[in-house]
């Protein structure tokens, strides 16, 4: 069974604390790694998308690197704005299915 | 933004009671997919659709049927509703030249 793993499950840091969240998977039949943002009330918003092993992705202050068994999102510097769930997820070749994490909650405290 | 709906946003029934849930999107796209969102769960895939009337399991699809008769309607039915029902669904679609998803702004539904 395909599985989707993310740690730590939530992750309080301060203003301009620099970390990572982890997105570990199942690596056989896997065709693509998707990062998304979840804020309260809302509908998952995508981030990025990996498909190779090496390659990494920017957005702001995110970046997504993959390697060829996990993913993993850097933080640099966040702000209070950055305060929100995210979610990894696998695309498997297998039944075009996408399997998701169950998220990391992230807060940034001012 | 990828032109998602969903219809009703809220919605309160009775155990027991039919439920339908509509998802409509309006940029053609091939895949769509029901999930539910559960606090300690994630979102968990309930049904997807990969054309018209050609649908598939998820992992929870016990308790739920879907229908596909137009490329832009997604439609997810609880027969007979049950309190391990609520919960906050979603509706997504799948861009097929980037196999990344889009995802409507949910509906939460309460089965008391």
């Amino acid at each position: 069974e395909d599985q989707v793993t993310q740690s730590p499950e939530a992750l309080r840091l301060q203003e301009g604390e620099s970390s990572s969240l982890n997105c570990s998977y199942t690596v056989s039949g896997l065709r693509g790694l998707f990062w998304y943002r979840q804020d309260p009330g809302k509908g998952p918003e995508f981030l990025f998308t990996l498909y190779s092993a090496g390659e990494e992705k920017e957005k702001e202050r995110l970046k997504a690197t993959l390697t060829k068994k996990e993913s993993f999102l850097h933080i640099t510097a966040p702000k209070p704005e950055d305060s929100a769930t995210y979610l990894c997820a696998g695309l498997y070749s297998s039944a075009s299915k996408i399997i998701f994490g169950s998220g990391t909650r992230l807060s940034i405290r001012p | 933004d990828a032109g998602i709906t969903q219809s009703p946003r809220h919605k309160v029934t009775e155990t027991g009671t039919p439920v339908t849930l509509r998802c409509h999107q309006t940029e053609n796209h091939r895949y769509m997919y029901w999930y539910r969102q559960d606090p300690g769960h994630g979102l968990r895939l309930i049904h997807y659709s990969y054309g018209v009337k050609d649908t598939d399991k998820g992992e929870v699809s016990d308790g739920y049927s879907v229908s596909r008769s137009k490329t832009e309607d997604f439609l997810l039915t609880l027969e007979s509703a049950t309190s391990s029902q609520t919960s906050v669904y979603f509706c997504a679609i799948r861009d097929g030249s980037t196999d990344t998803q889009y995802f409507g702004p949910g509906t939460r539904l309460t089965v008391l």
